[in-house]
């Protein structure tokens, strides 16, 4: 499968308790993003990557958030301290550059429980 | 800032009759914009977009939408719904640096 992979798929975790979350995107694509869902909404964007360099993040992307995409391929997504409010799917995109109307192929996402 | 909204919360369809999920946009500038479906516990497929010329595009699974600008719309449509159509649609637009900005989705339900 030469999709958008995400791991793990899963997550319960306890409030105040630290997760990593990794995403795998199609090889050749260099753009790199980061969504979250929560129940009832739209994906909303978090932050996103021209090969290594993160060019923008969202305002929802409060300090304990930590995205890195070392060497331009995988990413991880880092939530330090958790709380209940972080609970929601994390879902990562690809795309190819430098057409701006390329589409983003999705990840099957991570979901997070925060007890 | 460019944004979508999506009316309706659930469309209700029987099977073979045709589905239409209403979007409309709001953008400064040509619009770039996108229909994804989304399966329970999946993450989002592309299904079209629209980025200039032919105001109707055709896209994955039989689907295609219409573009209409005097009236800032986007719908999404199909001719004859299946049951496995049943799934959750989102409209999206282009933002800065291409990211989405999405709406809030519709759940569609094709009754057999």
């Amino acid at each position: 499968d030469t999709g958008v992979s995400q791991d793990p798929r899963h997550k319960i975790t306890k409030r105040g308790q630290n997760v990593t979350f990794r995403c795998d995107p199609i090889s050749e694509h260099n753009r790199l993003y980061w969504y979250r869902q929560t129940l009832g909404q739209g994906p909303e964007f978090l932050t996103y990557f021209q090969n290594e360099a993160q060019l923008e993040k969202s305002r929802l992307l409060s300090d304990r958030f930590s995205a890195e995409r070392p060497k331009g391929s995988f990413s991880t997504l880092e939530i330090q301290r958790t709380e209940q409010g972080d609970s929601a799917m994390y879902l990562c995109a690809s795309s190819e550059s430098p057409y701006s109307y390329n589409e983003q192929f999705f990840g099957p996402g991570t979901r997070l429980t925060v007890l | 800032a460019q944004s979508v909204a999506q009316p309706e919360d659930q469309v209700n369809v029987a099977e073979g009759n045709p589905l239409t999920v209403k979007c409309t946009y709001s953008v400064s500038g040509n619009p770039y914009l996108f229909w994804y479906v989304q399966y329970p516990n999946r993450g989002l497929q592309f299904l079209l977009k629209y980025i200039t010329g032919d105001n109707l595009v055709k896209g994955s699974y039989g689907f295609e939408a219409e573009f209409n600008k005097s009236q800032t719309s986007f719908h999404l449509k199909k001719p004859s719904a299946l049951v496995s159509d049943s799934a959750l649609y989102f409209c999206a637009v282009r933002e800065r640096n291409n990211r989405l900005a999405f709406g809030k989705g519709n759940q569609v339900v094709v009754i057999p």
